[in-house]
């Protein structure tokens, strides 16, 4: 059973933080990685997508992979209360059909 | 470009009924998924199409729900003899399908099915 795993929050951070989220999955083998961010109500959207070890810069957005370590993140700079949301992570394994399993997802909250 | 439509929004149906939804992706899209969300999960996994052939089927997803995408363009799917334990958001979500290993999924609105 291939596993996305994520701390539900909530996260709560006042607005012009940095606001940390992370996901850690369980197939060694998987080889991309995605930041959905779903608002209350709606459908996921993706913001980021990160495929090698290291940093992913994107605006106030920057993902983070370890794949020794199984672990990806995705920070948010300058937070605002728009960014309130669940923010889920995806991963897709190397070979066969590449389909994304998500984690749980975390909700984040930006009080002004 | 209209994005990724799906209909209906919302489906209320009685125990026992027979359902079904479309999706209408993204027109260059090769790839077409269905996801079902409950509240506080993440979109787990039913089946998926690239182009017109039903490729994997989760091991989860009951005999009573069938999916097809006809000629490889929307797709529909049916729940037999609904249960109140299908209530939930199916999500279908399109991707290119030309990159393999960097699924980018794009996601429609979604139906949001309660089954009394």
């Amino acid at each position: 059973q291939k596993e996305v795993e994520q701390n539900s929050g909530p996260l709560s951070v006042p607005e012009g933080a940095i606001a940390s989220l992370n996901c850690t999955y369980s197939d060694r083998g998987s080889q991309s990685f995605f930041w959905y961010r779903q608002y209350s109500g709606k459908s996921p959207e993706l913001i980021m997508f990160i495929y090698s070890n290291g940093d992913k810069e994107d605006g106030r957005f920057t993902a983070q992979l370890n794949k020794a370590s199984q672990y990806v993140s995705l920070l948010i700079r300058d937070s605002q209360p728009s960014d309130s949301a669940t923010y889920l992570c995806a991963v897709s394994p190397s070979g066969g059909s590449y389909i994304p399993t998500f984690g749980r997802g975390t909700s984040l909250i930006v009080h002004p | 470009d209209t994005g990724v439509s799906q209909d209906p929004r919302h489906k209320i149906t009685k125990r026992g009924q027979n359902v079904t939804f479309r999706c209408d992706p993204i027109s260059e899209h090769n790839r077409l998924y269905w996801y079902r969300q409950t509240l506080g999960q993440g979109p787990e996994f039913l089946t998926y199409f690239q182009n017109e052939a039903q490729l994997e089927k989760s091991r989860l997803l009951s005999d009573r729900f069938s999916a097809e995408r006809p000629k490889g363009s929307f797709s529909t799917l049916e729940i037999q003899r609904t249960e109140q334990g299908d209530s939930a958001m199916y999500l279908c979500a399109s991707s290119l399908g030309h990159d393999m290993g960097s699924e980018k999924l794009f996601f429609g609105s979604g139906t949001q099915l309660s089954v009394l």
